[in-house]
């Protein structure tokens, strides 16, 4: 079965310093990546997604992921982060060619900015 | 405003007791999900629905039950067999085919917790 792992669970950084969170994935076919964020109080949203060509997507709000396909990896970054992108961030991905629609999720990162 | 709307927020379930969440959406989307959500475990898929009159099991479907009678509504029903219910529960839709479509709309979620 699919599976997405996300080894930072709680990050703390400063205003500024930028931002790496990491994403692995298991499986080894054609995926469709996603980056889902759910700031204090609102609904999850979508950050950014990766589908094809360039490995390299850029989101909302200063947002980029990049596909590494021999590493399973779909990391997100940011280079300087700021006080309200304090949120939880989840790493999703679906497989193409299954018939499965919905997405795996990874168990998330959250990220605390401090002023 | 178009969207999905989850009630109640707040649901509070006995021992042995059956309890049902709802979730109705105006989207138009053919695609719905549920998912849990644990606290460091991410967003966990319990049930999904392609298209009206079908559904699918998905990672934790046990102790749960749903119906898609109609396009706009999936209602999870959490059984007395879930021995653990206490979590945050979301109910997504998406639309299309194709992977430019995979795109999770999220409720605003039900917690419930045992009394």
């Amino acid at each position: 079965a699919q599976s997405v792992s996300q080894h930072n669970h709680h990050v703390i950084l400063s205003e500024a310093a930028s931002l790496e969170l990491g994403c692995n994935y298991s499986y080894g076919g054609t995926v469709n990546l996603f980056w889902y964020v759910q700031y204090p109080g609102q609904h999850l949203q979508l950050l950014l997604k990766y589908f094809s060509g360039d490995p390299l997507v850029k989101g909302i709000k200063g947002f980029e992921a990049e596909f590494i396909k021999s590493k399973f990896s779909f990391n997100l970054r940011k280079p300087s982060v700021q006080w309200s992108d304090t949120a939880e961030y989840f790493c999703a991905v679906n497989v193409r060619g299954t018939g499965r629609r919905a997405l795996t999720f990874g168990s998330g990162t959250r990220l605390q900015v401090q002023p | 405003d178009g969207g999905i709307t989850q009630s109640p927020k707040y649901l509070f379930r006995k021992e042995g007791q059956n309890v049902t969440l709802s979730c109705e959406q105006n989207l138009n989307h053919d695609a719905m999900y549920w998912y849990r959500q644990d606290p460091g475990q991410g967003l966990r898929l319990i049930y999904y629905s392609q298209i009206v009159n079908d559904f699918q099991k998905g990672d934790i479907a046990e102790g749960y039950s749903v119906s898609r009678e109609k396009k706009e509504s999936f209602p999870l029903t959490v059984t007395s067999a879930q021995k653990n219910p206490t979590a945050f529960y979301l109910c997504a839709s998406s639309q299309g085919d194709g992977p430019t479509n995979e795109k999770l709309f999220f409720g605003s979620g039900t917690q419930l917790s045992v009394l």
